[in-house]
């Protein structure tokens, strides 16, 4: 059964905190992982992907994979009111030929 | 390139009516998907095509929805007989490939009375 599971939130921190979003998933075979950003009433948009163990960083975001763990982590530095938006984990799980998104969590930075 | 472009962005129709969401993907890009997103379920992938070709239809919950891919340009999913169930947002996606990141359309919010 393919799963990706991330806590649906409210995660709220305050402006300039670190926020970390959290995804587990399933299946140890899982190759790629992508974390999508999605603000109220608009479409998903990429901002991170990962295929390597360890970290990847890119300006204030950072993404962790831990295959061992089965987990993808997200990091957001000196958190932004304009980073308030629901986080969408999406990984391509093995035996299956596309990605599978998680229910996403939701992010809240108050000023 | 515009991105990927869905019409209508909001539609309001009856119960029974039909209802048909449209999609122009990114040029160049080989795979078109149809997701749905709903509070309850969250993004749901409908049906993929790859070069036109229908692949996985799997997630098609009934037999009222249908989907087409005509060309490399255009692709339409169509529901008849509509329910207040099918209430959502669908949202058309295209990618390079199948496992890798996938473009979103803005959307089109779906509400059957």
């Amino acid at each position: 059964q393919k799963e990706v599971e991330q806590n649906s939130g409210p995660l709220s921190v305050p402006e300039g905190a670190i926020a970390s979003l959290n995804c587990t998933y399933s299946d140890r075979g899982s190759q790629s992982f992508f974390w999508y950003r999605q603000y109220s009433g608009k479409s998903p948009e990429l901002i991170m992907f990962i295929y390597s163990n360890g970290d990847k960083e890119d300006g204030r975001f950072t993404a962790q994979l831990n295959k061992a763990s089965q987990y993808v982590s997200l990091l957001i530095r000196d958190s932004q009111p304009s980073d308030s938006a629901t986080y969408l984990c999406a990984v391509a799980l093995s035996g299956y030929s596309t990605l599978t998104f998680g229910k996403g969590t939701m992010l809240l930075v108050s000023p | 390139d515009a991105g990927v472009i869905q019409s209508p962005r909001h539609e309001v129709t009856e119960m029974g009516q039909e209802v048909t969401l449209r999609c122009k993907p990114i040029s160049g890009h080989d795979y078109l998907f149809w997701y749905r997103q709903t509070m309850m379920r969250g993004l749901e992938l409908l049906i993929y095509f790859n070069n036109n070709v229908p692949i996985d239809d799997s997630g098609m919950p009934e037999d009222r929805f249908s989907a087409k891919m005509p060309n490399a340009s255009f692709s339409t999913l169509k529901i008849q007989p509509s329910e207040p169930r099918d209430s959502a947002v669908y949202f058309c996606a295209s990618s390079l490939d199948r496992d890798t990141e996938a473009f979103f359309g803005q959307g089109t919010r779906l509400t059957v009375v």
